[in-house]
């Protein structure tokens, strides 16, 4: 089945402790990056990747790092989390960059 | 900073009416559009995509685009109960890499 998986799902932390999210895509996808959602803002992309070892920052990029060293596999990576990362976080792929993009579950991740 | 705006709703249209949902971007040169519905909780899931000017139909659902206006529009004729979730607008710039999403439009088809 294609898809795009997340983990974890859920996550609760506390400010400083450094957390990865991962997310696969079993797609081939060029194309992949981070969101997060917030109530009144919206999805805002984090960052976003055109292929192996390419990166490149969205809109709301502090406090986030990524990779992409594999097609795959693109894990968002929070050095030093802060409450204000207390989000819903979503990882979405796409053949290219001009096409429509398939999302994962979701990862619910709450900061104290 | 592009920007993508929509009505924030809630939309509350009686079941087997046609529901419209609007949106309008900044950025011109944007070339690729796309309508997400998201269930409360839920991932988005991609409903439309349109290119061209003009008018795009899927079963239920037509999307519309005005590039000259930077307007893009969804319908959803005979809505359903099973319609009711938020409707979101998507847009990716011909030079830029990223997409843009709008704050997304509520919608409650009423029984």
């Amino acid at each position: 089945e294609a898809q795009v998986t997340q983990n974890p799902r859920y996550l609760i932390t506390v400010t400083g402790k450094k957390l990865t999210v991962t997310c696969s895509q079993n797609m081939n996808h060029e194309y992949m990056s981070w969101y997060r959602q917030d109530p009144g803002l919206g999805l805002r992309q984090i960052y976003y990747s055109m292929n192996v070892e390419v990166t490149d920052k969205g809109d709301v990029p502090e406090g986030y790092k990524v990779s992409r060293k594999e097609k795959r596999n693109f894990p968002l990576i929070l050095e030093s989390p802060s409450p204000n990362q207390t989000s819903l976080y979503f990882c979405a792929s796409s053949l290219g960059r001009g096409n429509e993009q398939f999302f994962g579950p979701g990862t619910r991740l709450t900061v104290l | 900073q592009k920007e993508v705006e929509q009505n924030s709703g809630p939309l509350s249209v009686p079941e087997g009416a046609i529901a419209s949902l609007n949106c309008t971007y900044s950025d011109r040169g944007s070339q690729s559009f796309f309508w997400y519905r998201q269930y409360s909780g839920k991932s988005p899931e991609l409903i439309m995509s349109i290119y061209s000017n003009g008018d795009k139909e899927d079963g239920r659902f037509t999307a519309q685009l005005n590039k000259a206006s930077q307007y893009v529009s969804l319908l959803i004729r005979d809505s359903q109960p099973s319609d009711s979730a938020t409707y979101l607008c998507a847009v990716m710039g011909n030079y830029g890499q990223n997409f843009v999403f709008g704050p997304g439009t509520r919608l409650s088809v009423l029984p």
